[in-house]
């Protein structure tokens, strides 16, 4: 089946402890990004990937990093979570961008807490 | 500065009839539209697009218009059905990748 898988799906944690998201995509995408989504913001674009070793900001990359070294895994880093982190998180992926065909196919969601 | 609105948090509709929502947008670059939803502890899915050299593009049940001089596109859910209760995500895109959303309604489809 092809789907975008992200762990954990649930995540409550404290200020200053490092944490990592996984994302993972089984359908060969090129393109990968991670979004937040906050009440009466929508969605925000943190960082995308073209493509493997190729990354780039978003709208809201501050406080996060992200690393492609496999085409399949688009890893979230918050080396310093702080409160306003708090958010849900959605990774994305598509064959290229997100126009015409290659609508973007998003990941199952990962709640946060950051205390 | 938010480039996608959509300016109703919520709409409710009775089961049959039409739903519409409604998104603006202030970029006139945008050259891509697209609508997503989302069921509750799910990550949305990809509904229906739109390409800016169109005005109209239809797909079942689910119509999207744009009106680029009015910057405004729509999505005509008809008839509605309790499925269709979910959030609504208005995205346009410039370029390749640079996809901006809006920050969603809940249609709520009465029985």
């Amino acid at each position: 089946e092809a789907q975008v898988t992200q762990n954990p799906r649930y995540l409550i944690t404290v200020t200053g402890k490092k944490l990592t998201v996984t994302c993972s995509q089984n359908m060969n995408h090129e393109y990968m990004s991670w979004y937040r989504q906050d009440p009466g913001l929508g969605l925000r674009q943190i960082y995308y990937s073209m493509n493997v070793e190729v990354t780039d900001k978003g709208d809201v990359p501050e406080g996060y990093k992200v690393s492609r070294k496999e085409k399949r895994n688009f890893p979230l880093i918050l080396e310093s979570p702080s409160p306003n982190q708090t958010s849900l998180y959605f990774c994305a992926s598509s064959l290229m961008g997100g126009r015409g065909d290659n609508e973007q196919f998003f990941g199952p969601g990962t709640r946060l807490t950051v205390l | 500065d938010q480039q996608v609105k959509q300016n109703s948090p919520s709409l409710s509709v009775q089961e049959g009839r039409i739903s519409i929502l409604n998104c603006d947008y202030t970029n006139s670059m945008f050259d891509y539209f697209l609508w997503y939803k989302k069921y509750p502890a799910e990550g949305p899915t990809f509904l229906i697009s739109i390409s800016s050299i169109k005005d109209k593009n239809e797909d079942g049940r689910f119509t999207v218009f744009l009106n680029k001089s009015a910057k405004h596109l729509s999505l005509h859910i008809v008839p509605s059905q309790p499925g269709d209760s979910a959030v609504y995500f208005c995205a346009a895109i410039e370029g390749d990748n640079d996809m901006r959303f809006g920050a969603g309604t809940r249609l709520t489809v009465k029985p």
